[in-house]
């Protein structure tokens, strides 16, 4: 089945350590996103990907950085320098880097700092 | 800029019941596109429905129905004869023909009572 995962569905972690966060999808597709949700907020894009090697900032990037090393993964690490992470945190994922095409989304992670 | 504004934060239905969102809507670009995603209690977002701005015709698939009036940049959905499984965050976002991201409402918290 084609999909995009992300994996672990929970993860708790100390104030001040790094953490890593996983998205995987086999749907070939070439732009994936990183989005953060905040309780009665909607979604704000933290990097995007339109291509493997390449990734921009989207709106919240401070404190966070990725990596496009393969199609198919874009990991997000939410460093110690990000001041508030307990959030969920969602990838999305769509064929090309255009407004006209929907994005498909995981399951999400919800990061719990303690 | 662009900016969605879903103003209802929660809708408390009874099962049977018709609901109304409302989404509302900033962008001074004449080319852009409209989205819907429902977010149930897992977590995951699932794409509902998408429309261009050239494309004023209303949409109906099963029981759900959407309304877009560029005249007062609304792109409003209707569930008709709600059901428990519609309780969900529903989110209305905006994209641009030109660029990737997409802006979403703050979103909409459903709960349809057996």
């Amino acid at each position: 089945d084609g999909g995009i995962t992300q994996s672990p569905k929970y993860l708790f972690r100390k104030e001040g350590q790094n953490v890593t966060l996983s998205c995987e999808q086999n749907l070939n597709h070439d732009a994936m996103y990183w989005y953060r949700q905040d309780p009665g907020q909607g979604l704000r894009l933290i990097y995007y990907s339109q291509i493997v090697n390449d990734f921009q900032k989207g709106d919240i990037a401070e404190g966070y950085s990725v990596s496009r090393e393969k199609k198919e993964s874009f990991p997000l690490t939410v460093t110690s320098a990000q001041k508030n992470p307990t959030a969920f945190y969602l990838c999305a994922s769509n064929y090309r880097l255009a407004g006209y095409n929907e994005q498909f989304f995981g399951p999400g992670t919800r990061l719990t700092v303690l | 800029a662009q900016k969605v504004t879903q103003a209802q934060t929660e809708i408390s239905v009874v099962e049977k019941e018709d609901v109304t969102l409302d989404c509302v809507y900033e962008t001074r670009d004449t080319t852009y596109y409209l989205f819907w995603y429902k977010q149930p209690p897992s977590g995951e977002l699932v794409f509902l429905i998408r429309r261009n701005s050239f494309d004023e015709q209303n949409e109906i698939s099963g029981r759900y129905s959407w309304n877009f009036q560029k005249s007062t940049s609304s792109f409003n959905f209707t569930i008709t004869a709600s059901q428990v499984v519609d309780s969900a965050v529903y989110f209305c976002a905006l994209s641009l023909s030109n660029d990737y991201k997409l802006s979403f409402g703050a979103g909409t918290t459903v709960t349809v009572r057996a």
